[in-house]
């Protein structure tokens, strides 16, 4: 079964609106991190955002918050007010505790077009 | 300061060939993994090695290796090349192996095999 799950291979927004990109997860652990990261047509990985398991309220960075439902497993990413640089590759992850480190797992990704 | 850098940035091998791919952590970051994204997917980690040892390691063959050196930079190494192992090949570091949530990523390495 997949661990993360980005049902979303592209959404488009006009500039300026607000949108919301879909992540669910699976794990049976009680700790966990979640994280989003931009990926554009350069290659790196640009870091977002993260939210811990046992946090309680939800992560903001600026324009961006992760609505973290966890009865649902879902991690959802919210984007105020796009921008044209925010055209890119959009990725979910998980980091675990596998006994020795932290191992993130990655979704499949979701494209974002922002448009004038 | 100076984030993650890769080495090189692209790069054309032929089958069954070998390739080594380096990446220099950000000052001061003993944890270095690995992770190779192919084309329409999400990155797949492959490594990671904390003060020189490995330390996890992905659902890879037995072609792919790496080593971390006295410096914390570290090498990739992939033998008998697959048309399959074309993909972007991305670096990342960290303080340590705990920090899970401070991950910083290269600009990687495209790898194509022909």
């Amino acid at each position: 079964a997949q661990k993360i799950t980005q049902t979303q291979p592209g959404m488009f927004v006009q500039e300026k609106e607000a949108v919301t990109l879909d992540c669910t997860y699976d794990t049976s652990d009680q700790s966990y991190g979640l994280f989003w990261y931009k990926q554009p047509s350069s290659g790196e990985m640009i870091f977002l955002i993260y939210q811990g398991s046992y946090d309680e309220q939800n992560a903001t960075e600026g324009r961006y918050s992760l609505n973290f439902q966890k009865a649902r497993k879902s991690a959802n990413l919210v984007i105020s007010a796009s921008q044209l640089g925010d055209s890119a590759m959009y990725f979910c992850a998980m980091r675990e505790w596998d006994g020795g480190s932290y191992i993130p797992t990655f979704g499949r990704g979701t494209s974002l077009i922002v448009h004038p | 300061d100076a984030g993650v850098t890769q080495s090189p940035t692209h790069l054309i091998k032929t089958r069954g060939q070998q390739v080594t791919l380096r990446c220099s952590p950000i000052s001061g970051h003993k944890s270095v993994s690995w992770y190779q994204q192919v084309l329409g997917q999400g990155p797949q980690f492959i490594f990671q090695y904390y003060e020189k040892e490995e330390r996890g390691r992905g659902n890879f063959p037995d072609r792919f290796s790496a080593r971390q050196f006295p410096n914390y930079s570290s090498e990739l190494n992939v033998n008998a090349l697959l048309l399959g192992d074309s993909a972007l090949y991305l670096c990342a570091s960290s303080l340590d192996r705990a920090s899970g949530n401070t991950i910083y990523f290269g600009e990687g390495s495209w790898l194509t095999v022909v």
